[in-house]
């Protein structure tokens, strides 16, 4: 079975710009949380989305937004970004059947903002 | 809130020594407690968790884990050190009492393996 895959692996962009990354949950998986890493911060919690619908939201202002598709894919998407947004984004999937699901990560988008 | 700590951003270890990365969280529900590995360029890998039941959680690649809830820590241990565990390791808490899925991670710690 595929694992989850993150598109693209690797993007710089320009302060001001915005940036959408997609990830491809494995399949029949229908919840893709979301996690932005750096070394000042560590890993943060971005957000969850399940059957289209956010479900859990992190701490992040509300440049950061996402979005899932019946396909269970999702996107997030960044917009006017800042210099401090450069980072590791990992995606993350689960079954969600009910108690507890392992998430499974994909290998992450590294933005470069400049 | 729940909050997780590790002690140690970077432990060195000679190979075939033991492992002993330490992890103490905070979280006012019962937790759901994981350990992460990450090697470079990589995503996380689930090592091991803690959802209920046994508080001795055995993982993947030798490593293993105690739950011990009136220290309120997760240590993780290995009893021979590999050069190819040589990765970085994240603690991480998940509220047992919340719908979904959301975790808080320890800020890592970098493990070094010498010859």
């Amino acid at each position: 079975k595929a694992g989850v895959t993150q598109t693209p692996r690797y993007l710089i962009k320009t302060r001001g710009q915005q940036v959408t990354l997609s990830c491809s949950p494995i399949s029949g998986h229908r919840s893709v949380s979301w996690y932005q890493q750096t070394p000042g911060q560590g890993l943060q919690f971005l957000f969850e989305y399940f059957s289209e619908t956010q479900r859990n939201k992190g701490n992040f202002p509300g440049r950061f937004s996402g979005r899932q598709f019946s396909n269970s894919r999702s996107e997030m998407n960044v917009s006017t970004l800042e210099l401090g947004d450069s980072a590791l984004y990992l995606c993350a999937s689960s079954l969600d059947q009910g108690g507890y699901d392992e998430q499974y990560f994909g290998p992450g988008t590294r933005l470069t903002v400049t | 809130a729940q909050s997780v700590t590790q002690l140690g951003s970077h432990v060195s270890v000679s190979e075939g020594a033991l492992v002993l990365l330490r992890c103490n969280y905070s979280s006012s529900v019962p937790p759901y407690l994981f350990w992460y590995v990450q090697y470079p360029n990589q995503g996380l890998q689930l090592l091991l968790k803690y959802t209920t039941g046994a508080t001795l959680v055995k993982g993947i690649n030798g490593f293993e884990a105690e739950f011990k809830k009136s220290e309120t820590s997760f240590h993780l241990t290995k009893p021979s050190a590999h050069m190819s565990d040589a990765a970085e390791y994240f603690c991480a808490v998940s509220d047992s009492f919340d719908a979904g899925n959301m975790l808080t991670f320890g800020g890592g710690t970098r493990l070094m393996v010498k010859p």
